[in-house]
């Protein structure tokens, strides 16, 4: 079985700050990555996914995330953050080979203040 | 827009009674997720189907929940005999998985109320 950790729920920030959130996982088995984003009223969207292939993925809106497997690790980073980010951001892992079925962290609320 | 969408997007019931959630996926996505996810919680895997087919539920689908995807559409989420515990939010999602890993799409979710 997979799970992941992300120990901070909650990330407040001043706006144009660097910002990192937190993700390790732990599994017997090879696994995607994945970050999802939830807006205040909003369902879940994908933010980026790691598969295979390089380590470090980025998405369109600025965020980057880079794959670690000796620290199980896969943080969330962003050098200058927007009070648009501000919402609730979920690591989440799924076995290689398997249905895909996603296992997701806690959480972590990145409130972006003035 | 064609993204997920699910129905009721509230639903507030009396303990004892049944409910059924739907889910429309996006058109001819194959695999179709629930999850459920409760205050302060991530989402929890409940069932998937592939196509029409149920092929995992969680320990989390007790006896009185069921699913059905009939004709790989649409799904439905029936509880039966709600308890104060089954309040949470209940999420549906879908994907086109053709030999590799599809990117899961969420629809809004049902939040459900047992009183």
């Amino acid at each position: 079985a997979q799970s992941v950790t992300q120990l901070d729920s909650q990330v407040p920030v001043f706006e144009e700050a660097p910002v990192e959130l937190r993700c390790n996982y732990s599994s017997s088995v090879s696994v995607y990555l994945f970050w999802y984003v939830q807006y205040p009223n909003q369902g879940l969207q994908l933010l980026l996914k790691y598969l295979s292939g390089s380590t470090l993925v980025e998405s369109i809106n600025g965020f980057e995330a880079e794959f670690n497997k000796s620290q199980t690790s896969f943080h969330l980073r962003k050098p200058s953050v927007h009070i648009s980010d501000t919402a609730e951001y979920f690591c989440a892992v799924s076995r290689t080979g398997g249905g895909n079925k996603l296992t997701f962290g806690t959480g972590t609320q990145l409130k972006v203040e003035l | 827009d064609t993204g997920v969408s699910q129905d009721p997007r509230h639903k507030i019931t009396k303990r004892g009674q049944n409910v059924t959630f739907r889910c429309d996926p996006i058109s001819e996505h194959n695999r179709l997720y629930w999850y459920r996810q409760t205050l302060g919680q991530g989402p929890e895997f409940l069932t998937y189907f592939q196509n029409e087919a149920q092929l995992e539920k969680s320990r989390l689908l007790s006896d009185r929940f069921s699913a059905e995807r009939p004709k790989g559409s649409f799904s439905t989420l029936e509880i039966q005999r709600t308890e104060q515990g089954d309040s949470a939010m209940y999420l549906c999602a879908s994907s086109l998985v053709q030999g590799g890993v599809g990117e899961q799409y969420f629809g809004p979710g049902t939040r459900l109320t047992v009183t």
